[in-house]
């Protein structure tokens, strides 16, 4: 079955402190892993596409890895502008995406 | 280059009636995707359409929901006889492709009374 686990469920960081949000996935035939932002009341804003293992693609202060087992989101120095859910998303080979809980993450300044 | 838009933005309805959800894609999309997403949940995919016809209808309860996206005008999600467990948030997504990245609309905050 198709699965997708994104660990941990919120976290808390200051204003600079560097981490990293991780995104599990079971697929068969992975044909796409999208990482969405979504703001309370909102709906999700695309951020990232990665197709293979070891593309690697960055946005500002932001950066996703790929393996062949799981996602990472590396922030980079991030600012309270930056909270928000984080969610990750699998596409297998019936072309529909799986999503996983979301992290919630909280900068403080 | 306006994007997903869907209305109402928020949508109170009392058990028994009826609910309909508009999307208009993003320019150019002729596949459209809508999601349901409780508090504190992930989202739950309902259905996938193209012009004219649904893809994949999978995830929508087999009774109440029903799904449109018609050659002219936007993609309709229906609730008939709504029920209290229907409140959530409702999203609709478009791309221009099955395989393609999916852009989301702001949702529709559906209430039953």
């Amino acid at each position: 079955e198709d699965q997708v686990t994104q660990s941990p469920e919120a976290l808390r960081l200051q204003e600079g402190e560097s981490s990293s949000l991780n995104c599990s996935y079971t697929v068969s035939g992975l044909r796409g892993l999208f990482w969405y932002r979504q703001d309370p009341g909102k709906g999700p804003e695309f951020l990232f596409t990665l197709y293979s293992a070891g593309e690697e693609k960055e946005k500002e202060r932001l950066k996703a890895t790929l393996t062949k087992k799981e996602s990472f989101l590396h922030i980079t120095a991030p600012k309270p502008e930056d909270s928000a859910t984080y969610l990750c998303a699998v596409m297998g080979s019936n072309y529909q995406l799986i999503w996983g809980a979301g992290t919630k993450l909280i900068i403080k300044p | 280059n306006a994007g997903v838009m869907q209305n109402p933005r928020h949508l109170v309805r009392r058990r028994g009636q009826e609910a309909r959800l508009r999307c208009s894609p993003m320019k150019g999309h002729s596949h459209v995707y809508w999601y349901r997403q409780l508090p504190e949940e992930g989202l739950k995919f309902m259905v996938y359409l193209q012009k004219e016809n649904i893809i994949d209808e999978s995830g929508m309860p087999k009774e109440r929901f029903s799904a449109e996206f018609p050659k002219e005008g936007p993609s309709i999600l229906r609730i008939q006889q709504v029920v209290r467990g229907d409140s959530a948030a409702y999203f609709c997504a478009s791309s221009p492709s099955s395989q393609e990245t999916q852009y989301f609309g702001p949702g529709t905050r559906l209430l039953v009374l």
